[in-house]
């Protein structure tokens, strides 16, 4: 049972154009959210955050949306540039995990191709 | 930045041995830290849930007799992964929480058992 999903593997867009990328999670307890941006063999990298009090957050060429009630969140790129290709996961986390304080799960993630 | 390094980057070793992890924070302390496991062109699945100094948390369908892992420090955690078979081969990651919200991975460490 996938309680994020990124239901696209792939997404191919022309530089300077704009990226986005969707996510839709399934349990009502994630009340925090990440994207992480990952490269082949390397650890993910925090690209930004949001919060299920706030419905945006903005930082340079990022913004995530948050839709609480459609359980929907996705990240815009805007605009494009070639070193976005990689391969992008959506994250959520729950402030009362249980044993697991934090704990983040991972969507499947997507992956960014943007084309000069 | 915050900072997490993992050692070895990469490792092959035969079936049957036992091969171990170090994730460290270097230049926070981490009372909690995280071990996923990357299988190609997969999600991050976690593993484990480590707390320092007390006993680790394992997700469901995870051997904790297999995976072994100790948070000895709040700068250190190791994951042994004992008598490795083919199937254990994988991309191993971990992450450390330096507050509620930031959570920051290390570089990964690439298993290979022949």
């Amino acid at each position: 049972d996938q309680q994020v999903k990124q239901n696209s593997p792939s997404l191919s867009v022309q530089e300077g154009r704009i990226s986005i990328l969707n996510c839709d999670y399934t349990n009502s307890m994630f009340d925090y959210f990440l994207w992480y941006k990952k490269y082949p063999a390397e650890g993910p990298t925090f690209l930004i955050s949001i919060s299920s009090i706030k419905d945006k957050n903005e930082d340079g060429r990022f913004t995530v949306f948050l839709n609480k009630s459609a359980k929907h969140l996705s990240l815009h790129i805007v605009p494009s540039q070639p070193g976005d290709s990689a391969v992008y996961f959506c994250a959520a986390q729950a402030q009362n995990s249980g044993g697991s304080n934090y704990k983040l799960t991972f969507g499947k993630g997507t992956l960014l191709t943007v084309n000069p | 930045g915050a900072v997490v390094s993992q050692h070895p980057s990469r490792v092959i070793c035969k079936s049957g041995t036992s091969v171990k992890i170090e994730c460290r924070s270097l230049d926070f302390q981490a009372t909690t830290m995280f071990w996923y496991r990357q299988f190609p062109k997969q999600s991050l699945m976690l593993m484990a849930t480590s707390n320092e100094g007390s006993k680790a948390t394992y997700e469901q369908g995870v051997e904790k007799d297999k995976f072994l892992i100790n948070h000895a420090s709040l700068t250190l955690s190791t994951l042994t992964v004992t008598s490795a078979h083919p199937e254990d081969s994988s991309f191993y990651i971990c992450s450390a929480n330096q507050a509620v919200h930031e959570q920051y991975f290390g570089p990964g460490t690439r298993l290979t058992v022949t």
